[in-house]
């Protein structure tokens, strides 16, 4: 019952370089999200999708690219990256039908801390 | 608009104690869900009670309780009986009408004392 697991748990980036930062789940959830959390801080969506092949950007989506090409994989791209992408990334996902109900949360994976020097 | 409002950085209480931690919210949807979310200091996020628009009943979960208050616009969490494994960061989150995001408070630091 693995739930929601991103890989990797640590990467230390140089600007400029990219990355992918990969999520899976296997709880068969349409929707699928990424955060950024930075220190102290709450949580800021990046990106997220309602389903395979879509995806609508979030609060904070310069810098990051995603694709949705199955239920269960929702991989961030980091391009070109900048010190101020230094952050705590969750990935996270839920269920939901069309006109609610809304009572089911978001089960995140355990972080991807990422610094980039 | 900031949709959630968590008012208080940093709670701290006494081992055994009970404990309220605010949160505010702003919609002009009849229909919405609110979360509470435990990050404790190895980072997980950890769901712990819900609360819908429509529940007549605030919601319980063990320790946690919910204090909804619609008309207020607030949603604080209870927690009774403080142990020392409850000292994390505490997030109140609410789902809109379309139910494709979530919004996130800032957070409070809880630290319950021996």
């Amino acid at each position: 019952n693995a739930g929601v697991t991103q890989t990797p748990k640590f990467r230390i980036l140089k600007i400029g370089q990219s990355m992918t930062l990969q999520c899976a789940q296997d709880m068969n959830h349409n929707y699928m999200y990424w955060y950024r959390q930075d220190p102290g801080m709450g949580l800021k969506l990046i990106y997220y999708s309602v389903g395979a092949g879509i995806t609508d950007k979030g609060e904070v989506p310069n810098g990051y690219n995603v694709s949705r090409s199955t239920t269960e994989d929702f991989p961030l791209r980091l391009e070109l990256a900048a010190p101020s992408q230094t952050s705590v990334y969750f990935c996270a996902s839920s269920y939901s039908e069309s006109g609610g109900p809304y009572n089911s949360p978001l089960h995140f994976g355990n972080g991807t801390r990422l610094t980039v020097t | 608009a900031q949709k959630i409002t968590q008012t208080q950085p940093g709670m701290f209480v006494q081992e055994k104690e009970a404990v309220t931690l605010d949160c505010t919210y702003d919609t002009s949807d009849p229909s919405y869900g609110l979360f509470w979310y435990k990050q404790p200091s190895s980072g997980e996020m950890i769901f712990l009670i819900y609360q819908g628009s429509y529940d007549q009943q605030n919601a319980t979960e063990g320790r946690y309780s919910l204090n909804f208050q619609k008309a207020r616009k607030s949603a604080n969490l209870v927690i009774s009986a403080s142990q020392l494994g409850d000292s994390a960061m505490y997030f109140c989150a609410m789902r809109d009408l379309t139910g494709n995001q979530f919004y996130f408070g800032t957070g409070t630091s809880l630290t319950v004392i021996p």
